[in-house]
């Protein structure tokens, strides 16, 4: 599977877009962009997930550039329960989900 | 639902005890997943189950390290005999055949302590 670049952390107004970059220059053809988060002591919980065309979904939008090779998870009007941190992982055909650092988003009043 | 239930939610033991931690996956879920999760290591996947069958035990850290999936409905995860560097957080996730549905649901986990 693709290796996945992420900022460390990020900050966020609470009701800004919190705009989340992620990098993944070895994409291949069929490994999919997925997105997860965890809450502080929690599990951690699916958000979206999209191949190449930009996905929308209750919790959030994730925009996957032509070539690829980086997406952006946008929380439209981020609240401080959206303070997490944020995975982005590139699957393949496989069951696996290879975690990785994640980015640090503290949303903040 | 009541989503994934993994038992006990902490566990305190000293080192060399038997641990055995405990997972109900959602009805209905043919696939299993443990994680383990550490600050220096991160979230990182140990083994995982289709149809009850192990089908890559690659993340198992060694032969203390034992699961099973006797049935659709549970598993476990043993350490025997434990050490203090085992202390992390257990994760069970479950979900359907890929390609049906991409997500896998998470569990909240155990946090195990070995003194």
């Amino acid at each position: 599977d693709a290796k996945t670049t992420q900022p460390p952390s990020m900050d966020c107004a609470e009701g800004r877009a919190a705009n989340l970059p992620c990098n993944h220059s070895t994409i291949s053809g069929n490994e999919y962009v997925y997105w997860y988060r965890q809450i502080h002591s929690q599990g951690p919980q699916y958000i979206i997930h999209g191949l190449k065309n930009n996905e929308t979904n209750e919790m959030a939008s994730l925009i996957i550039t032509e070539d690829r090779k980086s997406s952006t998870l946008i929380l439209p009007h981020a609240t401080l329960r959206d303070t997490a941190v944020y995975y982005c992982i590139v699957r393949g055909n496989t069951d696996k989900l290879i975690f990785g650092t994640g980015t640090r988003l503290q949303v903040f009043p | 639902d009541a989503g994934v239930i993994q038992s006990p939610r902490h566990e305190v033991t000293e080192m060399g005890q038997e641990v055995t931690l405990r997972c109900k996956p959602i009805s209905g879920h043919n696939s299993l997943f443990w994680y383990r999760q550490t600050m220096m290591r991160g979230l990182e996947l140990l083994i995982y189950f289709n149809n009850n069958v192990p089908i890559d035990d690659s993340g198992m850290p060694e032969d203390r390290f034992s699961a099973k999936m006797p049935n659709a409905s549970f598993s476990t995860l043993k350490i025997q005999p434990s050490e203090p560097r085992d202390s992390a957080v257990y994760f069970c996730a479950s979900s359907l055949p890929r390609g049906l549905e991409e997500t896998q649901y998470f569990g909240p986990g155990t946090r195990l302590l070995v003194l």
